[in-house]
Formats: C-alpha cells, structure tokens, sequence
C-alpha cells in the first residue's frame, strides 16, 4: 500500500522568504515522487518529479525537492518566494502496481508583502 | 498545441437530474482519470481507465458512471444516485506507466441547486 502525508494544511511566509512544504510517504517499493501546484479554482500543473534517478529534483519556477529514503521525506522548498506562488501545493506518490497516483491533502501557501 | 480539455467550467444540477462532464484529451495519453476534490480533503479517484472500451472503478465511484469509446474522451455522468454531488472535478491523462506524471484539465465545479 501507498500512502502520502503533508505535513502542514497551512504555510505562511514572506515575499523574499524561503519556502519549505513538508512531506512524508510510504511505499513498499520504490515510488515515484510528484508535487503538483494549484491556483485557485483551476487544474494542477507539475512542479517536478522524482522517479529514481538524482536525488535532488529541479522543477520549474524556482522550485526544487530532495528524495530522503532514510527519511521517506520528499519536501518541497523554493529559496526566495514570490507573490504569484501562492497557491495549493499536492505532494503525490506512485509505484509499481498501484493503478493510479495517490494525493496527500494539500498545503495552502499564503505570501505576505 | 496538446491538452486536455474539460466542459463546461461551471454546471448546475438540480436535484434528481442526471449530468454528464465532458474530458477531450489530443495527447495520445492511454489512460484517463477522474478526480473529486472537497475542500481540505485532496483528490479522491472516481474512475479510471488505461484503454479504450475498458474502464475501473476507484475508491468513490458510487453514483458515477463512465465510458471510454474512444482514446480521446472520458465523460463523466454525475447520476442522481450521487447524493453529496457538489464538488470540483478534474479530469487527467497520462502514458501508460506508473512513472508518468499526469496532465490536468482545468476542471469543472458541479453545484446542485
């Protein structure tokens, strides 16, 4: 079985502050990591991906994550934030047999000026 | 240029009606998904399907119904069986593989009225 925690349902920073959504999985195998954005009232998108290669995984605007196996962490952090990256932010796992992805809860972000 | 596509962007359903969603998909992905989403609670799998004319239930897909007749379209009948039917609803396609990441439409969001 599979399974995805985000740790934290609500996040608040600065603009200009780093960013760090947390998230823990299980899996019996190796899984695939996914983090997924959403704006409001609107599909999600792909941040980026992990699926056994590097460790640390570049994404777009700015964002990156680090695959922790000791850990079964894969947070997402982004060093400087941006207005425009407020948003709902979905941590994903996958693997080997399972049919489709599984999604954690969701981290609203709010930036403040 | 490839996406996914979903109609319309706003429904409204009066109690005991039928209604179907409308996925279009011009990816050549094999699979397709159907996702709930309420508030604070994530995604939750309606149904899915990785081939044309064969489709699986997921984990909430009492009240539903759908169809694969062709690679490109995934429709979503909301029946009246569906007694809490007012949510977001997002459709997905992907490669068949569970390594794959999957590409959103934008949603529509279903209010019983």
């Amino acid at each position: 079985a599979q399974s995805v925690t985000q740790l934290d349902s609500h996040v608040s920073v600065s603009e200009g502050t780093p960013v760090l959504l947390r998230c823990n999985y299980s899996s019996s195998y190796s899984p695939s990591l996914f983090w997924y954005v959403q704006h409001p009232n609107k599909g999600l998108q792909l941040l980026l991906k992990y699926t056994s290669a590097a460790t640390l995984v570049k994404g777009i605007n700015g964002f990156e994550a680090e695959f922790k196996k000791s850990e079964t962490s894969f947070h997402l952090t982004k060093p400087s934030a941006h207005m425009s990256d407020a948003a709902e932010y979905f941590c994903v796992v996958s693997g080997p047999g399972r049919r489709a992805l599984t999604f954690g809860s969701g981290t609203r972000l709010q930036v403040q000026p | 240029d490839g996406g996914i596509t979903q109609s319309p962007k706003y429904l409204f359903r009066k109690e005991g009606q039928n209604v179907t969603l409308s996925c279009e998909q011009n990816l050549n992905h094999d699979a397709m998904y159907w996702y709930r989403q309420d508030p604070g609670q994530g995604l939750r799998l309606i149904y899915y399907s990785q081939i044309v004319n064969d489709f699986q239930k997921g984990d909430i897909a009492e009240g539903y119904s759908v169809s694969r007749e062709k690679k490109e379209s995934f429709p979503l009948t909301v029946t009246s069986a569906q007694k809490n039917p007012t949510a977001f609803y997002l459709c997905a396609s992907s490669f068949q593989g569970w390594e794959y990441g999957y590409t959103f439409g934008s949603g529509t969001r279903l209010t019983v009225v």
